[in-house]
């Protein structure tokens, strides 16, 4: 069965802390991703990796890094939290060859 | 800009009737085409997935595809209260081997 996890369903953080989002999957994808998802605003693509130590930017990459240093984990790094960066952020991955994308179950992050 | 369209509803459809979601493309050259649902502070799963136009039907839920006219709709038959939720449509960009465009989403009511 197809799973991907995240390390938190809920994170509270200050401003100007940094802060880590992980993601790990067991279905062996190459490729991950990292969505933001606001109101009214639908998913927003923000980094995703084809492969490990491979990233590219998507739609939203300010203020916002990634890491992948093995196939399985993939992370979102906020340099320093801001407050317009309250958000769910939602994991997903799939296999080469095949668009399907499988997501984890959410972290919803919020910065006072 | 490569443009995925629904309309934000809310749709309330009574129990037992034909649930009827819409979604048009913008990119002439996309060919595989999702919905996904999603229920309220839960992430997206993946319903239903097609290629090809016409109909494809998996239970209760049909996909129909018109390439020609950039449409793709996902009816649910005998709807029930536990199909209310958020159904998101997803595209693949016809130029990108990565990414799939989101819709922002149809939230579904559906009245006992």
């Amino acid at each position: 069965d197809v799973k991907v996890t995240q390390s938190s369903r809920y994170l509270v953080k200050r401003t100007g802390e940094k802060v880590f989002l992980e993601c790990v999957q067991d279905m062996d994808h190459e490729n991950m991703f990292w969505y933001r998802q606001d109101p009214g605003l639908g998913l927003r693509l923000i980094y995703f990796s084809y492969d490990v130590k491979m990233k590219e930017k998507g739609d939203i990459p300010e203020g916002y890094s990634v890491s992948r240093e093995k196939k399985e984990r993939f992370s979102l790094i906020l340099e320093s939290a801001s407050t317009n960066q309250t958000s769910m952020y939602l994991c997903a991955s799939r296999s080469t060859g095949t668009y399907e994308q499988y997501f984890g179950p959410g972290t919803r992050l919020t910065v006072t | 800009q490569k443009e995925v369209e629904q309309n934000s509803g809310p749709l309330s459809v009574p129990e037992g009737a034909i649930a009827s979601l819409n979604c048009t493309y913008s990119d002439r050259g996309s060919q595989s085409f999702f919905w996904y649902r999603q229920y309220s502070g839960k992430s997206p799963e993946l319903i239903m997935s097609i290629y090809s136009n016409g109909d494809k039907e998996d239970g209760r839920f049909t996909a129909q595809l018109n390439k020609a006219s950039q449409y793709v709709s996902l009816l649910i038959r005998d709807s029930q209260p536990s199909d209310s939720a958020t159904y998101l449509c997803a595209v693949n960009g016809g130029d990108s081997n990565y990414q799939l465009i989101w819709g922002a989403g149809t939230k579904l009511i559906i009245k006992p």
